[in-house]
């Protein structure tokens, strides 16, 4: 167990909905990343927050947006879903000063049908 | 940006063999760069990770060496065991303006046959 948790475990919706994921970091870390993972795209960084200011942005798709509260847990928002955001989002934080090290969440998957 | 390719995408071994897998990297800024073992339906974990600064870490079984002149780097797992099967990725991470970004590479799956 990595100390960072994500909700929903699963998520299964249909196409054009709009879903919200929702991670929280370790206790004492600042950062936030969000992550997509399918099978022909690999493992893709989608957005960095950083105490409640975002910092980096990946290959995110305009239909997603993200913030972090200042309880630093954060939400990803997918809308308009289509059959191709079928995929497996996770989210890691990383230890004040050091960046690098991630640690990740459990994942949610979710399914548009 | 940076680009990472990762071989080979499978790897069969015999339980007691070693398995090598090879990683190259584009970007000459990058400086760190970790290790993931991801097994079926579970998050990825970090394994190994090794500075620019570094050409060599081991942890018991598990070693990664780094050549930053050829900018590519290799996970070394000797006397694999079943439990070693798993997908592993390789990253390559840049520091730029605060935010350290992996790039991944597309992932080993590596199975140990007992």
């Amino acid at each position: 167990d990595s100390g960072v948790t994500q909700t929903p475990k699963h998520l299964i919706t249909a196409t054009g909905q709009r879903v919200t994921l929702r991670c929280s970091p370790r206790s004492g870390d600042l950062s936030v990343y969000w992550y997509q993972q399918s099978l022909d795209q690999g493992l893709q960084f989608l957005i960095h927050y950083y105490n409640g200011e975002e910092r980096a942005k990946g290959n995110i798709l305009e239909r997603f947006s993200a913030q972090q509260f200042p309880d630093l847990h954060s939400e990803l928002n997918l809308s308009s879903l289509e059959l191709g955001d079928s995929a497996l989002y996770f989210c890691a934080s990383s230890v004040e000063g050091r960046p690098n090290e991630q640690f990740f969440g459990p994942g949610t998957r979710l399914t548009v049908l | 940006g940076e680009n990472v390719e990762q071989h080979p995408s499978t790897l069969s071994v015999q339980e007691g063999d070693s398995a090598v897998i090879k990683c190259t990297y584009s970007d000459s800024a990058s400086n760190y760069f970790p290790w993931y073992k991801q097994e079926l339906g579970k998050r990825p974990q970090l394994i190994i990770d090794i500075r620019s600064n570094v050409g060599e870490k081991k942890d018991q079984r598990i070693a990664v060496t780094l050549n930053k002149t050829a900018k590519h780097f290799s996970l070394h797992i000797t006397e694999t065991q079943p439990e070693d099967s798993a997908v592993y990725f390789c990253a390559a991470t840049p520091s730029s303006g605060g935010s350290y970004i992996p790039t991944f590479g597309r992932g080993t799956s590596l199975i140990v046959h007992p």
